[in-house]
């Protein structure tokens, strides 16, 4: 079974300061992982994915996550938030044994204060 | 986004009554998804197909039944609604080892 934990509800920061999503995943197998973002009455938009390489992977409107084996996270991170960047953030995970079928997270709402 | 769309947008219907919410993309994936989206739940997957001869329940299927009628049509129904099937639905495609692409969701009212 695989399993995705985002252990915050909700994360406040000023504009500016850094922001972190944290995301801690379960799986048969080595992982793919993927961050979506949420906004109000919208669909779920594509950040980034974890297939294989290099720890650091680099996505979408200015934001990185680092895969971490030992501790089985994939935290979503940006140095500098937005007030843009107020939305629904999902974490999601998929094993590599074929059958494409994705767990997400319950969901962190990041707010950003001016 | 625009590559996947869905309808209707939003829903109210009553306890008992059939429903049906379509999907289309056009992506040309071979993989598609039913979504759906509760407060504090997260996505909960309902009924997935990897082409038009197979399909497959996902962790919630009770209540719900799908239909793949083309690559790019994919639909699901609810025989008999009832409240606790009132959330968000988000379809969504695939292809490769790549990610999800996700329509803008039908929000559904049983009351």
């Amino acid at each position: 079974a695989q399993s995705v934990a985002q252990p915050e509800d909700q994360v406040n920061v000023a504009e500016g300061n850094p922001l972190t999503v944290k995301c801690t995943y379960s799986v048969s197998g080595n992982p793919y992982l993927f961050w979506y973002v949420q906004y109000p009455n919208r669909g779920l938009q594509f950040l980034l994915k974890y297939i294989t390489g290099d720890n650091l992977v680099k996505g979408s409107y200015g934001f990185e996550a680092e895969f971490n084996k030992s501790q089985t996270s994939f935290h979503l991170k940006k140095p500098s938030a937005l007030v843009s960047d107020s939305a629904l953030y999902f974490c999601a995970v998929r094993d590599n044994q074929g059958d494409y079928k994705l767990s997400f997270g319950a969901g962190t709402t990041v707010t950003v204060r001016a | 986004d625009a590559d996947v769309t869905q309808t209707p947008r939003n829903r109210i219907t009553k306890t008992g009554k059939r429903i049906m919410l379509e999907c289309s993309q056009t992506k040309g994936h071979d993989r598609m998804y039913w979504y759906r989206q509760d407060p504090g739940l997260g996505l909960r997957l309902i009924y997935y197909s990897f082409d038009v001869k197979d399909i497959n329940k996902g962790e919630i299927s009770d209540g719900y039944s799908v239909s793949r009628q083309a690559q790019a049509k994919f639909s699901l129904s609810l025989e008999s609604a009832i409240p606790n099937q009132t959330a968000l639905y988000f379809c969504a495609t695939s292809g490769g080892n790549n990610e999800q692409f996700f329509g803008p969701g039908t929000r559904l009212t049983v009351l």
